[in-house]
């Protein structure tokens, strides 16, 4: 089955600095979301992009399908974007499950 | 507000008893899921279902079990087989299985040891 591997697996920055997330792939991919784990747990949804770039406030994120690998910058960064931050796919066939990465761990200091 | 509800939040089990977490969605989603999340890790697919009275196993079924009586109602049940329960379970919904819809999740539900 495909394989997600993210880079890189933890990350520290001061406030205000911008950083870049990487997601990459093992195969051909049909859906790429990524999520926001807080420090109690929540996972929260961040982006559904199969392809293209979409933004959504400090945050964006592109997806390259062809050269698969996806990548989440966040600019400007504040102490609530602390947590993990996870890619995950369903890779090339419809049987619903849903395959994550292990993760990338940031910690913002003030 | 539309959304995933799991309870309870935190729960704890007996040696040799079986525990069962609740989920509840009200999104109309057809497709739901369990997954579960071990300190440090991604998350690994238990069961799924695309349709009520309909299930699939997923990686890591062996010592639970699911059912789906109602389209917005997906239990799972920690049984006494699984030998190491402690972890993080979440629940998640998407419209569909089979076109790849977004998985949307609930806050989960700690499971530990007495």
């Amino acid at each position: 089955g495909i394989q997600v591997e993210q880079s890189p697996p933890d990350l520290i920055l001061q406030e205000g600095a911008n950083s870049t997330l990487w997601c990459n792939f093992s195969d051909s991919v049909n859906n790429l979301q990524w999520f926001h784990q807080n420090p109690w747990g929540q996972l929260i949804n961040l982006f559904y992009i199969p392809s293209g770039t979409k933004q959504n406030g400090r945050l964006s994120a592109t997806t390259v399908a062809t050269e698969r690998y996806s990548l989440l910058y966040i600019s400007s960064s504040q102490t609530t974007d602390s947590g993990v931050y996870f890619c995950a796919s369903y890779g090339s066939s419809n049987t619903g499950k849903l395959i994550f990465g292990q993760g990338t761990t940031l910690q913002v200091k003030p | 507000d539309g959304g995933i509800t799991q309870s309870p939040k935190y729960l704890f089990r007996k040696e040799g008893q079986n525990v069962t977490l609740s989920c509840e969605q009200n999104l109309n989603h057809d497709a739901m899921y369990w997954y579960r999340q071990d300190p440090g890790q991604g998350l690994r697919l238990i069961y799924y279902s695309q349709i009520v009275n309909d299930f699939q196993k997923g990686d890591i079924a062996e010592g639970y079990s699911v059912s789906r009586e109602k389209k917005e109602s997906f239990p799972l049940t920690v049984t006494s087989a699984q030998k190491n329960p402690t972890a993080f379970y979440l629940c998640a919904s998407s419209k569909s299985v089979q076109y790849n819809q977004p998985q949307h999740f609930g806050d989960g539900t700690r499971l530990s040891i007495l």
